[in-house]
């Protein structure tokens, strides 16, 4: 069965410095999203993107933080300059069409020293 | 403000039990729920969801779940529990205000575990 695959399984950044997580959906998949669980704490919506924009973002997701699908495959979120708070584990999804569900990743832990 | 309630930090069930994991929920509109696990240093895992139709949803591993309109809940059952089945597990409904696309609104989980 085809998997929503996410790199770096682990990632320590230092504070003040950019990093970039990626994910491949799903081959067939047209909406993509980025979701980040701080630890201890519920799921939270970061972003949406469909048709090769932003279609939805929460408010979490501010100035510091940008996706992109840079090609047919691949799907980032970036965070410009981290801070402690973006200590989490970062989730990309992806689904088909409307109402099917939608398909996690493993995820990323980063950690912000 | 749509909004998903997992009352529940933990459900302690014996091997060969019934399981329930509590789910409620707020809407403004028609809800679209959505029941999902989390092993270990793994992804969220979709169980099932309910659109339309039958209250009644069959999803993965013999897990089922009762949509109840009148009580606003969508609990999380299994007729007999393994010890596989200790996990976390994440009621989600989907925001369907303002022409989203469909994220997804999590609750705060609920570890079960299942004991020999």
């Amino acid at each position: 069965e085809p998997e929503v695959t996410q790199t770096p399984s682990h990632q320590v950044t230092q504070m003040g410095q950019e990093v970039i997580l990626r994910c491949v959906p799903i081959s067939n998949h047209l909406y993509f999203y980025w979701y980040r669980q701080i630890l201890g704490q519920k799921v939270e919506f970061l972003v949406s993107f469909y048709n090769n924009e932003i279609s939805e973002k929460s408010e979490i997701f501010d100035d510091q933080f940008s996706v992109e699908r840079p090609d047919g495959s691949n799907f980032t979120l970036k965070i410009r300059s981290t801070k402690l708070e973006d200590s989490a584990m970062y989730f990309c999804a992806s689904k088909r069409v409307g109402n099917q569900p939608q398909h996690f990743g493993d995820g990323t832990r980063l950690s912000i020293l | 403000a749509q909004s998903v309630a997992q009352p529940e930090d933990q459900v302690n069930v014996a091997e060969g039990n019934p399981l329930t994991v509590k789910c409620t929920y707020s809407v403004s509109g028609n809800p679209y729920l959505f029941w999902y696990v989390q092993y270990p240093n793994r992804g969220l895992q979709f169980l099932l969801k309910y659109i339309t139709g039958d209250n009644l949803v069959k999803g993965s591993y013999g897990f089922e779940a009762e949509f109840n309109k009148s009580q606003t809940s969508f609990h999380l059952k299994k007729p007999s529990a393994l010890v596989s089945d200790s996990a976390l597990y994440f009621c989600a409904v989907r925001d369907v205000e303002g022409g989203s696309q469909g994220n997804l609104i999590f609750g705060k989980g609920t570890k079960l575990s299942v004991k020999p």
